[in-house]
């Protein structure tokens, strides 16, 4: 696609529920991240994929939150057993080519969960 | 971890004035990153610094690597209306090449008054 798509783009669920966020990165880019970004904060780091290979999760907040792109393309954000503490905008980037410098690093619109 | 602190946290500003705004940090880091964020969209790169001293300009940004390795700073000169929003400063902590961990700045939040 044109940019990096994010779905869905708001998402109320109740506490003790899982919800499962999707991305889909800019068409043939080789890397995708996912970050969290709190109301007044910066985007704070989760995980990140080339291709299908997860290269690092330390950003993952506990073992309640994983993330997976199996085919390398599409990935999905899973948090179960949701805590309010886990509102927040879920933001996907994705890059051409996995980029250290981070200046290809392209951002979807996010995907704003409440936890209620 | 690595921190980085920006100030302001807010500016309030009138139309054609100029804005500066820095980041600094504890640690080294050797890319400095400027974004904007816009309400509902999510970050786009404004300028990209990759060498100590370095000072680049993107149209009325310009940015400018601390020789210290440990802060930047952004200037918009004469501000107009569209410049609202946060903005960014971000360094990548990985030393790998083969990916890029972004720590983030809190954000300045810039107000431009007709």
């Amino acid at each position: 696609g044109a940019g990096v798509s994010q779905s869905p783009r708001y998402k109320v669920t109740k506490r003790g529920q899982d919800v499962a966020l999707r991305c889909d990165p800019i068409s043939g880019h080789v890397s995708l991240y996912w970050y969290r970004q709190a109301l007044g904060q910066g985007p704070e780091f989760l995980t990140y994929f080339n291709y299908e290979a997860q290269q690092d999760k330390s950003g993952l907040p506990n073992d309640r939150f994983s993330a997976e792109r199996p085919e390398g393309s599409i990935s999905t954000l899973t948090i179960q057993r949701t805590e309010q503490r886990d509102s927040a905008m879920y933001r996907c980037a994705s890059s051409l080519v996995a980029a250290y410098s981070g200046n290809t690093i392209y951002f979807g619109e996010g995907s704003w969960l409440t936890v209620v | 971890g690595q921190q980085l602190n920006q100030s302001p946290q807010s500016m309030f500003i009138q139309e054609g004035e100029d804005v500066s705004m820095n980041c600094t940090s504890s640690s080294i880091f050797n890319t400095w990153l400027w974004y904007k964020q816009d309400p509902g969209e999510g970050p786009v790169l404004l300028i990209a610094l990759y060498k100590a001293g370095e000072l680049t300009s993107n149209g009325r940004l310009t940015a400018q690597f601390g020789i210290t390795r440990k802060d930047s700073f952004l200037n918009i000169s004469a501000s107009i209306p569209s410049d609202v929003g946060i903005y960014f400063c971000a360094g990548p902590t990985s030393t790998e090449t083969s990916g890029s961990r972004l720590t983030f700045g809190e954000g300045t939040q810039l107000t431009v008054n007709p």
